[in-house]
């Protein structure tokens, strides 16, 4: 049964870049086409996705977070990246990774989440 | 701002059917699939209804999908205390391309 971990610093201060690492346990990364997803969650508020990326390659982000996103992955370590440049205290949340497939909103299972708090 | 919108509240005592809506556009309820999480408190979202009205194994029965145009639905009958949790639709979207989220709707069990 497939797990997700997400790991990374859980406080950020504003202006830096944001770096979260999810870790793949009970499969491969790179077997079926999964997508491979971030989403994220303020506290008290609802889901936004961030993105998505597949191994072999095809990248999808949110058009609201593009210009600040950058997403990897590696598939020796079973593991896909997260980076978010330049944020402000409106990027604190509970950074969550799925596995999405066969469609790319279909996401399960998720990883635990991991809180990020921007501030100084 | 959701693109999905859903009631942010809904409430039943238990036994009871309880539905709550997803209202989105022919841009994504429209023309894809509809899927539902539900996220027990302080947990991870889990998925629920996937492809409109399909439940993952070891989803009960008590659980049911539906979408009809730009507008989906779920239905919890038998409503338990173990429902109390916050529900979330999901679609693809065509224009501009990615996942939205409905804006979440909160039950509570009575």
């Amino acid at each position: 049964q497939v797990q997700l971990q997400e790991s990374g610093p859980g406080l950020v201060k504003p202006s830096q870049t944001l770096s979260l690492t999810c870790t793949v346990s009970g499969g491969s990364i790179s077997s079926g086409s999964y997508y491979w997803s971030w989403i994220r969650q303020p506290a008290g508020k609802g889901l936004e996705w961030i993105g998505r990326i597949q191994t072999s390659g095809s990248i999808n982000y949110n058009p609201s977070l593009k210009s600040r996103v950058t997403m990897s992955v590696d598939t020796s370590k079973n593991q896909f990246s997260l980076k978010l440049t330049s944020v402000t205290a409106a990027d604190t949340a509970v950074y969550y990774c799925a596995r999405a497939g066969p469609t790319p909103d279909r996401f399960d299972p998720w990883g635990q989440g991991t809180l990020v708090t921007v501030s100084s | 701002q959701s693109v999905l919108t859903q009631p942010p509240s809904a409430s039943g005592t238990p036994g009871q059917r309880v539905t709550i809506s997803c209202s989105g556009s022919s841009s994504n309820i429209g023309s894809n699939y509809v899927y539902w999480y539900q996220q027990l408190p302080g947990t991870a979202p889990k998925l629920l209804i996937y492809r409109n009205n399909q439940r993952p194994s070891g989803v009960p029965d008590r659980f049911s999908g539906s979408k009809s145009g730009t507008s989906a639905s779920l239905a919890i009958s038998g409503l338990r205390s173990e429902d109390e949790a916050d529900y979330y639709c999901a679609a693809w979207d065509d224009s501009p391309n990615g996942v939205i989220f409905g804006g979440g709707t909160m039950l509570t069990v009575l």
